[in-house]
């Protein structure tokens, strides 16, 4: 059985703030980790695929790190905004597997 | 960027009815299609892998003959919900990637909110 854990469930930050989560994922068969975000009444929207052991990847605010041999992923959001309101996803995509979700991680930013 | 679009976005009938959602890729071409299932407070669960032309591969435990799978073009699926009952009342959502490879990120519907009386 493949577990695709997130920690913690939900978030509450204040605007400003930086915040991180975790995916926790088989340290064996790792093909790619992939995070998502998923804001209310829209679809999940790719943020980053990740390959590689050690793999750092940004996108504005937002980044993620990657370690495969022990099975996390970190994602960070630095000086959180209320438009970063989410739940954000996390995938993992094993060697002869099908992608597995993990619950999610629910952001709230408050003004 | 890579668009995909589901039809209908909610949807709410009698017991016993078939309930058909589409899944389509706008903007490029999607060998591959998923199509998963959220239970309430849970993650998304794959219920099956669509691949164009072919039958679609299941997860186990996801019957076959209930949920109809149909990827008939490089832009369409379809499952279909035969002889729905309330159990199956769920939020259902495709994604499609390009060339379906692991590496690649999928791209996702809006979802489809079923619910049955």
């Amino acid at each position: 059985i493949l577990n695709v854990e997130q920690s913690p469930q939900s978030l509450h930050v204040q605007e400003g703030d930086s915040t991180n989560f975790t995916c926790s994922f088989p340290s064996s068969n790792f093909y790619a980790l992939h995070w998502y975000r998923w804001e209310t009444a829209k679809s999940p929207e790719a943020l980053f695929v990740m390959t590689l052991n050690g793999d750092e990847k940004k996108k504005g605010r937002i980044s993620a790190t990657l370690n495969t041999k022990e099975g996390y992923s970190y994602l960070y959001i630095k000086g959180s905004q209320p438009e970063d309101s989410a739940t954000y996803l996390c995938a993992f995509k094993g060697l002869g597997y099908d992608m597995r979700f993990g619950a999610g991680t629910r952001l709230t930013v408050k003004p | 960027g890579a668009v995909v679009s589901q039809h209908p976005s909610r949807v709410i009938c009698k017991s016993g009815t078939s309930v058909k959602i589409e899944c389509r890729s706008l903007d490029f071409q999607a060998t591959t299609m998923f199509w998963y299932r959220q239970f309430p407070k849970k993650s998304l669960m794959l219920m099956a892998t669509s691949n164009e032309g072919s039958k679609a591969t299941y997860e186990q435990g996801v019957e076959k003959d209930k949920f109809l799978i149909n990827h008939a073009s490089l832009t369409l699926s379809t499952l279909t919900v035969t002889s729905a009952h309330p159990e199956d009342s769920s939020f259902y959502i495709c994604s499609a990637t390009i060339r379906g490879l692991g590496n690649q990120p999928q791209h996702f519907g809006d979802g489809t909110r079923l619910s049955i009386l």
